[in-house]
């Protein structure tokens, strides 16, 4: 099947860190280019960042440049999202997401991972 | 930047009913826009890529068209599993959503 899943979430205190993961089955995520989109609960969907299928270059949302960065592991076919200096505003459900095509399409999402930045 | 505006945000609506959601871009995209169903606890599902093609698997009372700066998102005959929020989307930017609800 495929599939993403991820992994990772949880509470942190303002200025913190955690790495999310994406791992991926059913195909082979240095393929495709993979997005991270948050949702703060009740809210809309945010775009956050993006990564080329060559791992390399990604782009990001100005509200975490400069904080998240994103890193993948071929041989375990995981995608990475680290993300530092933690900002309440943060707080959200994330999501991984395969792109699928020239207009951005995202066919495949992982099932969400909630990050809760609070003292 | 682009953005995109959905209308309207919600909408009261029964089974049975054609349903059709609206978005606007800010500046031409072309035919580069995409549209989303969104269940509560769930993970977004992608219907429609590129304006007006048919995602696999998903049914054919779904259809999307426009291009350039408008959009549409129709349901035919609305069942009760559509109650949901539908989000547009072209490259990083979503629209706000528009949920349905029961009237």
């Amino acid at each position: 099947e495929v599939q993403l899943v991820e992994s990772g979430g949880g509470l942190v205190q303002p200025g913190g860190s955690l790495r999310l993961s994406c791992a991926a089955s059913g195909f082979t995520l240095s393929n495709y280019w993979i997005h991270w989109v948050r949702q703060v609960p009740g809210e809309g969907l945010v775009w956050v960042a993006r990564v080329k299928s060559d791992g390399i270059s990604a782009t990001y949302t100005d509200s975490v440049k400069g904080r998240f960065t994103i890193s993948r592991d071929n041989a375990k076919n995981t995608l990475y999202l680290q993300m530092n200096s933690l900002r309440v505003e943060d707080t959200a459900v994330y999501y991984c997401a395969r792109d699928k095509g020239s207009s951005t399409p995202l066919d495949i999402w992982g099932q969400g991972a909630l990050v809760t930045v609070s003292s | 930047d682009v953005q995109m505006t959905q209308s309207p945000s919600s909408l009261p609506t029964s089974v049975g009913d054609r349903v059709t959601i609206t978005c606007r871009a800010s500046e031409t995209i072309f035919s580069h826009l995409n549209w989303y169903q969104q269940k509560p606890g769930s993970a977004p599902k992608l219907l429609i890529y590129s304006a007006s093609n048919l995602e696999s698997g998903v049914p054919s009372r779904f259809s999307g068209g426009g291009s350039d700066t408008q959009f549409t998102l129709t349901i035919s005959g609305l069942q009760p599993e559509d109650f949901a929020t539908y989000y547009c989307q072209h490259s990083y930017y979503f629209g706000q959503g528009t949920k349905l609800e029961i009237k």
